[in-house]
């Protein structure tokens, strides 16, 4: 069935390094979801994709949906320990429904 | 608004036990959905309920039962448990089914069956 494919698994930065996580579907995706979970938490909805091409910001977080709409990446620029948590993408099914990804672990060291 | 809860958040069951996992939102959202984590799968959808008096199964059903009680309410069964669904469970909820609804998710429930 449908999926999106995230990579890497896990992920160690040093503190104050950057970071991205990428995912990928084999179809093209009306939308993507970005979802983090921080440690023993639940997934907090950060952002939503769109259109082709389409590029958001929050703060140190920068989202890309591919000109394709196959693939999405987040992006963090000079991590912080509050970054620490597994960032989940999310995508529709053919039945519109979404279908999360297996998530990317990032550990940060201080 | 408290947003999606669920009890117990922590619960111990013996093989063949059964309990029945509860969740509530206050959004007045339409749709709800049981989630399982475990290490290295993600999130796995087991039901869903696109609105009061429907639920659909979703990706692993196996072992499981749901009710949707009324719009704020939607509850996991399970009627014996097995080690196999030693698992966090979240419960989330969204306006809709359509992919471009954002879901809203509940502090999780840590379920261990011995």
């Amino acid at each position: 069935g449908q999926q999106v494919m995230q990579i890497p698994q896990y992920q160690h930065v040093q503190e104050g390094e950057d970071f991205t996580t990428y995912c990928n579907s084999s179809t093209t995706l009306s939308n993507i979801q970005w979802y983090k979970q921080r440690p023993g938490g639940h997934p907090v909805f950060l952002i939503q994709l769109v259109k082709s091409g389409e590029v958001k910001k929050q703060k140190r977080l920068t989202f890309q949906f591919g000109e394709a709409k196959k693939n999405s990446s987040l992006h963090i620029t000079a991590t912080q320990t509050t970054d620490v948590g597994t960032y989940f993408c999310a995508g529709p099914n053919r039945d519109d429904k979404i279908i999360f990804g297996k998530g990317t672990r990032l550990h940060i060291l201080p | 608004n408290a947003g999606v809860t669920q009890t117990p958040k922590f619960q111990v069951l013996k093989t063949g036990q059964s309990m029945t996992l509860q969740c509530a939102q206050d959004m007045n959202h339409n749709s709800m959905y049981w989630y399982r984590q475990d290490p290295g799968m993600g999130l796995r959808l087991i039901y869903y309920s696109a609105s009061e008096g429907t639920t659909d199964k979703g990706e692993v059903p196996n072992g499981y039962n749901v009710s949707r009680l009324n719009k704020r309410e939607f509850s996991l069964r399970l009627e014996s448990a097995a080690p196999s669904q030693t698992s966090v469970y979240f419960c989330a909820s969204g306006v809709g089914l359509s992919s471009y609804n954002e879901q809203f998710f509940g502090p999780g429930t840590r379920l261990t069956v011995l």
